[in-house]
Order: structure tokens, then C-alpha cells, then sequence
């Protein structure tokens, strides 16, 4: 079955550290996203990435970094310098950025920062 | 003025009733529309496109207007399991997806 999948589902950081999530995609789409949700919120925009090899920062981007070297692949690192990181992270996918299609959510990962 | 905008609710109602729930739109070059459903802690699922033209599935049903820029979703027959956050998603116009803040819906029994 074609899908997205993220791993870990929970996550739990002390202070200080970096953590990386990871997601997956099957579905030969090149472009992919990452959100953030809090509680009671909204999805909000942190990177962006079009196609192999490049990514565009969303709304939120400070305090995040990703990577794209596989087209399947869009790991999301939180690092230190995210200042409030406990959150729902989910990450999608779309044939293309600039198209009509609809998104595809993988399950999410919520991340807890102890 | 935000570019996608939904009543966050919550919409309480009994099993049975009919709902509907409205998202408005500020960019009139906005060519495909859809909604989503969330349920809490779990990620959004696409429900359905909107076509300009109106369209079912099922108990739910989904209407475009290009004149007042906004798009709706009618629930009928509310059913228990239909209890959840609900949002509107605007293909912007350059292509780029935005994502209403959500409307939530509890069916009471």
C-alpha cells in the first residue's frame, strides 16, 4: 500500500538536545511537507521541500532544519535553538507544489520535551 | 484578513440533526477546494474535493460559490463517529495549499 509513514509516533527530549523525525513517503510525489500542530491549534508551515535536493522555509522555520536527498525521504530535525518544541509534527505530500491536487498526512509524531 | 476562514465552533448537535459548516476565501483566483477531517491526536484525512458544480458523498455534501468566495459542507444525519475537527483547505492560486484554522463538531446522543 502507497503511504507515509513517521517514525517515532512519540518522542520525548530533554532540554538541550537535538531530535530528528523522520519521515517516508511511497507514493512518488515530489514534493513534501512538515507541520506543526499544538493543541487546539491550526497546522502551521515549517519547511517546504519541491523536489530533490531543495526546501523552502514555511512560517515557523527557526529552530528547525531538513533534508532531501532521496525523494522519499524528509527528515525533520528539532534542534536546541527551538525555544518551545513540544508539539503534534506531521508531515505530508503532494504530486507537486504547484498543482491542484490534495496533500497526504502521514500519522504524526508528538514530541515532548521533558 | 486571514486567507482561509472557518468558524472554529464548537458545533454541538443531537444524533440526527443536519449541520453545515462555512469556509470563506480571499483570493478569488483560487481554482481547487477541499475539506478534511481530523480526528483528535490522529492526522487530517482528506474528506472531499469541491468541484464547482456541488457534490455528494453519501450524507455529506459539498457546495462551492465563486461570487461570495466561500465554500460549504452539509452534514446530514449526524452520526456519533462524525464528531470531529473539520477544515477547509484552498488551493491559494499559485498553487500553494492553505489550511483553515478548523471547525469542530461534537454529535451529542
Amino acid at each position: 500500500d502507497g503511504g507515509i509513514t513517521q517514525s517515532p509516533k512519540y518522542l520525548f527530549r530533554k532540554e538541550g538536545q537535538n531530535v530528528t523525525l523522520s519521515c517516508e513517503q511511497n507514493l512518488n510525489h515530489d514534493a513534501m511537507y512538515w507541520y506543526r500542530q499544538d493543541p487546539g491549534q491550526g497546522l502551521r508551515l515549517i519547511y517546504y521541500s519541491q523536489i530533490v535536493n531543495d526546501f523552502q522555509k514555511g512560517d515557523i522555520a527557526e529552530g528547525y532544519s531538513v533534508s532531501r536527498e532521496k525523494k522519499e525521504s524528509f527528515p525533520l530535525t528539532v534542534t536546541s535553538a527551538q525555544k518551545n518544541p513540544t508539539a503534534f509534527y506531521l508531515c505530508a505530500s503532494r504530486v507537486r507544489e504547484y498543482s491542484y491536487n490534495e496533500q497526504f498526512f502521514g500519522p504524526g509524531t508528538r514530541l515532548t520535551v521533558l | 484578513r486571514k486567507e482561509v476562514e472557518q468558524d472554529p465552533g464548537p458545533f454541538n448537535v443531537p444524533e440526527g440533526a443536519t449541520v453545515a459548516f462555512n469556509c470563506t476565501y480571499s483570493n478569488s483566483a483560487s481554482q481547487s477546494f477541499f475539506w478534511y477531517r481530523q480526528d483528535c491526536r490522529k492526522e487530517p484525512k482528506l474528506l472531499m474535493s469541491v468541484y464547482s458544480s456541488g457534490n455528494e458523498d453519501g450524507r455529506f455534501t459539498a457546495q462551492l460559490n465563486r461570487a461570495s468566495q466561500y465554500i460549504s459542507l452539509l452534514i446530514r444525519d449526524s452520526k456519533l463517529s462524525d464528531s470531529a475537527t473539520y477544515l477547509c483547505v484552498v488551493n491559494s492560486g499559485t498553487g500553494k495549499l492553505i489550511f483553515g484554522q478548523g471547525t469542530t463538531l461534537q454529535v451529542k446522543p
